[in-house]
């Protein structure tokens, strides 16, 4: 059972324009999201992340959205750019502190074109 | 500053073949150790944690198994590889940030190909 879905597998979007990433969960009790980026052949990294707390949590270019009664939490990212072509995953934490169980998404991948 | 290495980038073994891959973290002491395994259309899953030397939970049913001999190491090993073992696997460890938010940083991977 997937806990942390993300339905689509990719996206195409122009540069300069919005890409926005869609992540769906199920756990009513995550208590933290999180977004990663990955490219190929390298591990991910760290993007953004927002308490359940939270509905809106911004960092330069990239905003993410919560909204707890629909379970659903998108990315925004805002002018797109070529280099921001790479494999964005959702990620969930079903608890803070102490070690950190983070439950992942299968991943959206983004292509950035001129 | 931390940083987390793992070795090596690239494996291609045989099935039935032994497997160790490494990761060392360094710049912090004691903390929480994590192996992931990315395979294809499932994004990111957890195999293995640990919270200190010698202390190791698995998530999920395996061929595969882990150890951590060291307080800023941690070996993914099998005795005898599938094909279903191929994969891209992630070392990483976790830190809290200000906003509370427990964050894995990870490492570079290792590719590995059974055949």
């Amino acid at each position: 059972d997937q806990q942390v879905k993300q339905n689509s597998p990719s996206l195409s979007v122009q540069e300069g324009r919005i890409s926005i990433l869609n992540c769906d969960y199920t756990n009513s009790m995550f208590d933290y999201f999180l977004w990663y980026k990955k490219y190929p052949a390298e591990g991910p990294t760290f993007l953004i992340s927002i308490s359940s707390i939270k509905d809106k949590n911004e960092d330069g270019r990239f905003t993410v959205f919560l909204n707890k009664s629909a379970k659903h939490l998108s990315l925004h990212i805002v002018p797109s750019q070529p280099g921001d072509s790479a494999v964005y995953f959702c990620a969930a934490s079903p608890a803070s502190g102490g070690y950190n169980k983070l439950i992942f998404g299968a991943g959206t991948r983004l292509a950035v074109h001129p | 500053s931390q940083t987390i290495h793992q070795w090596p980038a690239t494996l291609v073994q045989p099935v039935g073949s032994p497997l160790s891959l490494e990761c060392t973290v360094e710049g912090t002491s004691n903390p929480n150790l994590y192996w992931y395994r990315q395979a294809a259309g499932r994004g990111l899953q957890l195999l293995f944690y640990s919270v200190g030397i010698g202390q190791i939970s698995s998530e999920v049913p395996q061929n595969l198994s882990a150890s951590r001999p060291q307080d800023r190491q941690f070996i993914l090993s099998s005795k005898k590889l599938l094909l279903s073992d191929s994969g891209f696997y992630l070392c990483a460890w976790s830190l809290v940030l200000p906003s509370g938010a427990n964050v894995l940083t990870f490492g570079a991977g290792s590719r590995l190909t059974v055949l």
